[in-house]
């Protein structure tokens, strides 16, 4: 069956300090991968998806960007947080090609201070 | 691009009793219309979904019931129970090979009381 991690579970950053989040997913081949974010209490926006190795399609234009250099693998980067950056960072997939359900990783908490 | 609108954004019910929760979507071409249940603190689970070819789609005791031509969507929850207090979440794509881009809908928080 299908395994989606994220890492780390939970962050403390200051403003202005670098960032670097991991989503990685087992028991699948080439899969759709998806970043989302949830401000406090809100619903979930998506900031990128990847239907392949170096494909990166942005959805909300912002200092954040992202990166697939393994086919499992999705990273989520800036290089200066900011404070509205705070919330749950979740990393998603889907099967490849025409494939509908798509499952969630258990997410990254993060506060910038 | 697709904007979601869910309503309530709050929900109160008597355990026993019915909810229903109606989102609404702008883009025609959208044909894939998932539910998401988040509990407090965890990651949203998919708990239904329905596509553009189906009215309507049952689980157990939730159902999602689609109107194409109105262009809205709904999720009903019977005999509600303490475990389904939680945030709910519509969503909506257009499936593509360019991947499932899901717009969701603000949520609505369910509390069921005993």
């Amino acid at each position: 069956s299908q395994t989606i991690h994220q890492w780390p579970a939970t962050l403390v950053q200051p403003v202005g300090s670098p960032l670097s989040l991991e989503c990685t997913v087992e028991g699948t081949s080439n899969p759709n991968l998806y970043w989302y974010r949830q401000a406090a209490g809100r619903g979930l926006q998506l900031l990128f998806y990847s239907v392949g190795i170096g494909q990166i399609s942005s959805e909300v234009p912002q200092n954040l960007s992202a990166s697939r250099p393994q086919d499992r693998q999705f990273i989520l980067s800036s290089k200066k947080l900011l404070l509205s950056d705070s919330g749950f960072y979740l990393c998603a997939w889907s099967g490849e090609g025409l494939s509908y359900e798509q499952y969630f990783g258990p997410g990254t908490r993060l506060t910038v201070t | 691009g697709e904007n979601v609108e869910q309503h309530p954004s709050t929900l109160s019910v008597q355990e026993g009793d019915s909810a229903v929760i109606k989102c609404t979507y702008s883009d025609s071409a959208s044909n894939y219309f998932p539910w998401y249940k988040q509990e407090l603190g965890k990651r949203p689970q998919l708990i239904i979904d329905i596509r553009s070819n189906v009215g309507e789609k049952k689980d157990q005791r939730i159902a999602v019931t689609l109107n194409k031509t109105a262009k809205h969507f709904s999720l009903h929850i019977t005999e509600t129970q303490p475990e389904d207090s939680a945030v709910y979440f519509c969503a909506a794509s257009r499936l593509s090979t360019a991947g499932n881009k899901l717009t969701f809908g603000g949520g609505t928080r369910v509390l069921v009381k005993p």
